[in-house]
């Protein structure tokens, strides 16, 4: 079946630091990504579509310059997190589609703590 | 305003109980609903639905889409403490976005 791996699991960082979260697709080549964020007990929120080999689209509300995005391949994309606050600590997870059509699968996530 | 409403949001009940839960949705450009399960870490996917009155079943689990109704229902049988989670409704749309509902919580006692 298709994987998605998500690394790193877990980050604990210092305000004003940037972190990178990266997205593989292990078997099989994904065009697009998409990264949710999921604070405590909420539901999955969709951040922004990561396009290979052009910009990512964001969604309303979700700030460009600090969360870039870079789908250089086919089964990799990141998202960094800029000058990160406390208020970016969440969880951040992954996903792709191996087809139009198809279902997402999920990366294992990203626990971001920010200090 | 695209949406997907799931119900109840959290539920209680004891081991071997069957549980049913809902999903609605306002959708435009509907292309499949899927469901899937989140325990401690990211969703693991259970079911995607794309006809009517289909049921797609997995051991105790199954599932069946109402698209004149608008809506969907997972039901466990003979529920289990594995099966305390949370359970995410989601609608694919044609042009490749994926709306998640807020979720059931369903918490299994022993």
């Amino acid at each position: 079946g298709a994987v998605v791996s998500q690394h790193p699991s877990r980050v604990i960082c210092k305000s004003g630091t940037s972190v990178k979260i990266e997205c593989r697709s292990l078997d099989f080549q994904a065009t697009t990504m998409f990264w949710y964020r999921q604070f405590p007990k909420q539901s999955l929120m969709l951040m922004a579509t990561s396009n290979e080999g052009s910009k990512a689209t964001y969604e309303q509300g979700v700030e460009k310059d600090k969360f870039l995005i870079n789908h250089a391949s086919l089964t990799l994309s990141t998202l960094t997190v800029t000058s990160a606050h406390p208020e970016d600590s969440s969880f951040y997870i992954c996903s792709a589609k191996r087809g139009i059509g198809s279902p997402l699968h999920f990366g294992n996530g990203t626990r971001l703590t920010v200090t | 305003e695209d949406k997907v409403v799931q119900s109840p949001l959290s539920l209680v009940v004891h081991e071997g109980d069957t549980v049913t839960l809902n999903c609605s949705y306002e959708v435009t450009n509907f292309r499949s609903l899927l469901w899937y399960k989140q325990e401690k870490k990211a969703p693991t996917f259970l079911f995607m639905l794309t006809s009517s009155g289909i049921e797609k079943k997995s051991g105790r689990l199954s599932s069946i889409l109402d698209k004149k109704e608008l809506f969907s229902i997972l039901n466990i049988t003979a529920t289990q403490t594995g099966d305390s989670a949370v359970y995410l409704c989601a609608v694919d749309h044609r042009d490749d976005k994926i709306i998640f509902g807020k979720g059931t919580r369903l918490h299994i006692l022993p």
